[in-house]
């Protein structure tokens, strides 16, 4: 059964970057037909998709995120990042890594809170 | 916001059926298949549903997923206090070129 897990620092600065890592174990990333996505959750709220990148590399972003957001792959560690530039108090959320096809996430990490803030 | 709309929430008493409904448009539910998410408190999400109407291995038939135009209905029978839960609809909208999640139903249990 594959898990997910992410990594990164839980508090970052206004207007720096956000850099996650999701970490896959229990199959190789680069193998299947499958998205490899980021979502995130504000504190309360609902979920908000953030992008996704697919097993040869094409990339899909939210419209509203797509400025600031970098997904990319790194299969000799079997993990895939996320980068969101010029964070904003907006940005604090647990943010969670997935694994899907094109309608539907199937497996999803655990979480993890990243708060913006000075 | 969202492009895809839940109720904010539902309730039923221990052992009846709630359904919740999520509407979207031609370029999302309209044309692809919907999931459900469970996300129980403090948890992560969990797929309930899939392709409509197909449930996973391991989650009991109380679930039923289902899709007419552009809604989609979740039902839950036989409620039970551990369905105490936020419920989540999402699929791909081909207009945005993103994944969408409905606004979310709180599912309470009387």
């Amino acid at each position: 059964q594959v898990q997910l897990q992410e990594s990164g620092p839980g508090l970052v600065k206004p207007s720096q970057t956000l850099s996650l890592t999701c970490t896959v174990s229990g199959g190789s990333i680069s193998s299947g037909n499958f998205y490899w996505s980021w979502i995130r959750q504000p504190a309360g709220k609902g979920l908000e998709w953030i992008g996704r990148i697919y097993s040869s590399g094409s990339t899909n972003y939210n419209p509203s995120l797509k400025s600031r957001v970098t997904i990319s792959v790194d299969t000799s560690k079997n993990q895939f990042s996320l980068n969101l530039n010029s964070v904003t108090a907006a940005d604090t959320a647990v943010y969670y890594c997935a694994r899907g096809y094109i309608t539907v996430t199937t497996n999803w990490g655990q979480g993890t809170l990243v708060t913006v803030s000075s | 916001q969202s492009v895809l709309t839940q109720p904010p929430s539902v309730s039923a008493a221990p052992g009846q059926k709630v359904t919740i409904s999520c509407s979207g448009s031609s370029s999302n539910i309209g044309n692809n298949y919907v999931s459900w998410y469970q996300q129980l408190p403090g948890t992560a999400p969990k797929l309930l549903i899939f392709e409509n109407n197909k449930r996973p291995s391991g989650i009991p038939d109380r679930f039923s997923g289902s899709k007419s135009g552009t809604s989609a209905t979740l039902g839950i029978t036989g409620l039970q206090t551990g369905d105490e839960a936020d419920y989540y609809c999402g699929t791909w909208d081909g207009s945005l070129s993103a994944y969408v999640f409905g606004t979310g139903t709180k599912v309470t249990v009387l």
